[in-house]
């Protein structure tokens, strides 16, 4: 099993919907955990931590399930430029450990 | 503040040549990252550091070596370029262990 794993996708969703990612990590062990996003040849950018009770940021909710292994995002009203890829981010012993990325296209 | 800053932006090199990637922040963090990123591919770590004089290999350290004799500078060398080395480089940096990176804008290098 791979120590991060992403849905690679692509998402493709209209405006205004509701999309959900989900990220599982093999490392029980693991402490941090974080999303970012990545628009086309730019540099990974930080969207939002995620806590244990779950955190939200306007449209953007972040949740960890440690007993399944997995954390998600959940991006409501989906907009335009929500179109991008979005990395989890997870780190155990070692350094942050990066998945592959969920692409996601925003259809108007 | 500039944040990380990585130079060049682009660069084109011929097999078996050499080269350095700058990379230099200004946010006193002692914590620095060099990870590629292939198409399709996610970031795959090269090399690390945590503090000035300590260094230590990532997941693909193979043909590439670093230095950190200051906090801000961490440039990455590549010796031997190799056409498997094409790709884009980032560096990152990351005030403690569980803080989250900041990246640079990074570099896209063709080895041909």
């Amino acid at each position: 099993r791979k120590e991060v794993e992403q849905d690679p996708g692509p998402f493709n969703v209209p405006e205004g919907a509701t999309v959900a990612f989900n990220c599982t990590y093999s490392n029980s062990a693991s402490q941090s955990f974080f999303w970012y996003r990545q628009d086309c040849r730019k540099e990974p950018k930080l969207l939002m931590s995620v806590y244990s009770s779950g955190n939200e940021d306007g449209r953007f909710t972040a949740q960890l399930n440690r007993a399944s292994q997995y954390i998600s995002l959940l991006i409501r009203d989906s907009k335009l430029s929500d179109s991008a890829t979005y990395l989890c981010a997870v780190k155990g012993n070692t350094p942050l450990v990066f998945g592959k990325g969920t692409r996601l296209s925003v259809i108007a | 503040n500039a944040g990380v800053t990585q130079t060049p932006k682009f660069r084109i090199l011929k097999i078996g040549q050499s080269m350095t990637l700058q990379c230099t922040q200004d946010m006193n963090h002692n914590y620095m990252y060099w990870y590629r990123q292939d198409p399709g591919m996610g970031l795959k770590l090269i090399y690390y550091s945590v503090g000035a004089g300590i260094t230590d290999k990532g997941e693909v350290p193979n043909g590439y070596n670093v230095s950190r004799s200051t906090t801000e500078d961490f440039p990455l060398r590549l010796e031997l370029a190799a056409p498997s080395q094409t790709s884009v480089y980032f560096c990152a940096t990351q005030g403690s262990p569980d803080s989250p990176l900041h990246f640079g804008n990074g570099t896209r290098l063709t080895v041909t």
